[in-house]
């Protein structure tokens, strides 16, 4: 079966470091989503990505955050400048289309900034 | 705005035994509900959802989730539990305002005794 892939599943920087989350969704699915969990909390949502522009996204999401897909397969989120409450898991997802088709989630990428 | 709670954090259940994972949501419009299972070391796998069809949804594993309406209710259950199914279960919301935004309960971690 089909799966949203991440990398790295692990990556620590230093605070005010960029970092860029990879995710290459699904290939037949045109949404894509950003989400994260900080260690002990609900799992949030960051942004959703639709016809190359985001269609979504949180209060969470700031300047320090973007998103881009640069070519046909990948998804990148860039964080500009890591504070240490950045540390988190960030997953991935992809669907196939809008609501109500469900979403696919990668394994993570666990952040930690020091 | 749309919210969901998890009853109970942790639940440990003996092989065999029934496995009740309780979700309540809060939403203005009818919503979408979804269950997630997440395995160590993994991403979130859906599980089941219901998308205002019949109100008894059956999903991958034998587990099921039946949409109360009057108790707001979407409650996740197997009938007998096996050893694999130890996991973090995530009950999730969307709704038509949102997109095809998830709004996820706080899990719960579901431990199975020999």
């Amino acid at each position: 079966e089909p799966e949203v892939t991440q990398t790295p599943s692990h990556q620590v920087t230093q605070m005010g470091q960029e970092v860029i989350l990879r995710c290459v969704p699904i290939s037949n699915h045109l949404y894509f989503y950003w989400y994260r969990q900080i260690l002990g909390q609900k799992v949030e949502f960051l942004v959703s990505f639709y016809n190359n522009e985001i269609s979504e996204k949180s209060e969470i999401f700031d300047d320090q955050f973007s998103v881009e897909r640069p070519d046909g397969s990948n998804f990148t989120l860039k964080i500009r400048s890591t504070k240490l409450e950045d540390s988190a898991m960030y997953f991935c997802a992809s669907s196939e289309r809008g609501r109500p088709s469900p979403l696919h989630f990668g394994n993570g990428t666990r952040l930690t900034v020091t | 705005a749309q919210s969901v709670t998890q009853l109970g954090s942790h639940v440990s259940v003996s092989e065999g035994a029934l496995v009740l994972l309780r979700c309540n949501y809060s939403s203005s419009v009818p919503p979408y509900l979804f269950w997630y299972v997440q395995y160590p070391n993994q991403g979130l796998q859906l599980l089941l959802k219901y998308t205002s069809a019949a109100t008894l949804v059956k999903g991958i594993n034998g587990f099921e989730a039946e949409f109360k309406k009057s108790e707001t209710s979407f409650h996740l259950t197997k009938p007998s539990a096996h050893m694999s199914d130890a996991a973090e279960y995530f009950c999730a919301v969307s709704e038509e305002a949102a997109g095809n935004k998830l709004t996820f309960g706080g899990g719960t971690r579901v431990l199975v005794k020999p």
